[in-house]
């Protein structure tokens, strides 16, 4: 059972673009629902986050967008960079602290 | 302040063989956790704790036990080592700012099981 599941799997973006990456869970307990960015033999860190009370959060080029009806979140990359080129994973919290990630999305952005 | 370390960054088992996987924080955070991360399946949470001398189950918990001595360490043991724990294992220690729970993540202990 697959508490959020994210797409696309992967994404190429050219450089300047717009990079969309959406989500869907299951669990209406879960009331934290962060971002984290991945870049090769890295550990995840954290990008954004947003509570279910919000319904949009903006932090530089990177843009939550939150659903809570849908049960729908999404992740907005502006003017899309070379350095953005990683794998990023939507996740939901429970208690602020059990977080069940999404199974990622390659993001690819060409020069 | 060196974050989150793990040990080893690589190791290679034989079926049946047990190890324990190391993970440490200096940075006083109550809340640590284990995470495997396979191809496609994102990461998936191992084990939790909330504190010293408290663990939890996550997703995915069998065939490997954890325990939590001191707020700093929080150490995953695999058992009986089986070709499907082959993967790269994540730990992560969580700080509560507000509402907003920040985990950091260590670099990642890689985990090949013959």
């Amino acid at each position: 059972q697959q508490q959020v599941k994210q797409s696309p799997q992967s994404l190429i973006v050219q450089k300047g673009g717009i990079s969309i990456i959406n989500c869907a869970y299951e669990n209406t307990a879960f009331d934290y629902f962060p971002w984290y960015q991945q870049f090769p033999g890295k550990g995840p860190a954290l990008l954004i986050a947003i509570r279910p009370d919000v319904s949009e959060k903006k932090e530089g080029r990177f843009t939550i967008s939150f659903n809570k009806s849908a049960k729908q979140f999404s992740l907005h990359i502006m003017d899309s960079q070379p350095g953005d080129s990683a794998t990023y994973f939507c996740a939901g919290g429970t208690g602020g602290f059990k977080t069940i990630f999404g199974a990622g999305t390659r993001l690819f952005v060409k020069a | 302040n060196a974050g989150v370390t793990q040990t080893p960054k690589f190791q290679v088992l034989k079926t049946g063989q047990s190890m324990t996987l190391q993970c440490a924080q200096d940075m006083n955070h109550e809340y640590m956790s284990w995470y495997r991360q396979d191809p496609g399946m994102g990461l998936r949470l191992i084990h939790y704790s909330v504190g010293a001398g408290i663990t939890d189950q996550g997703e995915v918990p069998n065939g490997y036990n954890v325990s939590r001595s001191t707020t700093e360490d929080f150490p995953l043991r695999l058992l009986s080592a089986a070709p499907s724990q082959t993967s790269v294992y994540f730990c992560a220690s969580s700080l509560l700012q507000g509402f907003q729970e920040t985990q950091y993540f260590g670099p990642g202990t890689r985990l090949l099981v013959l």
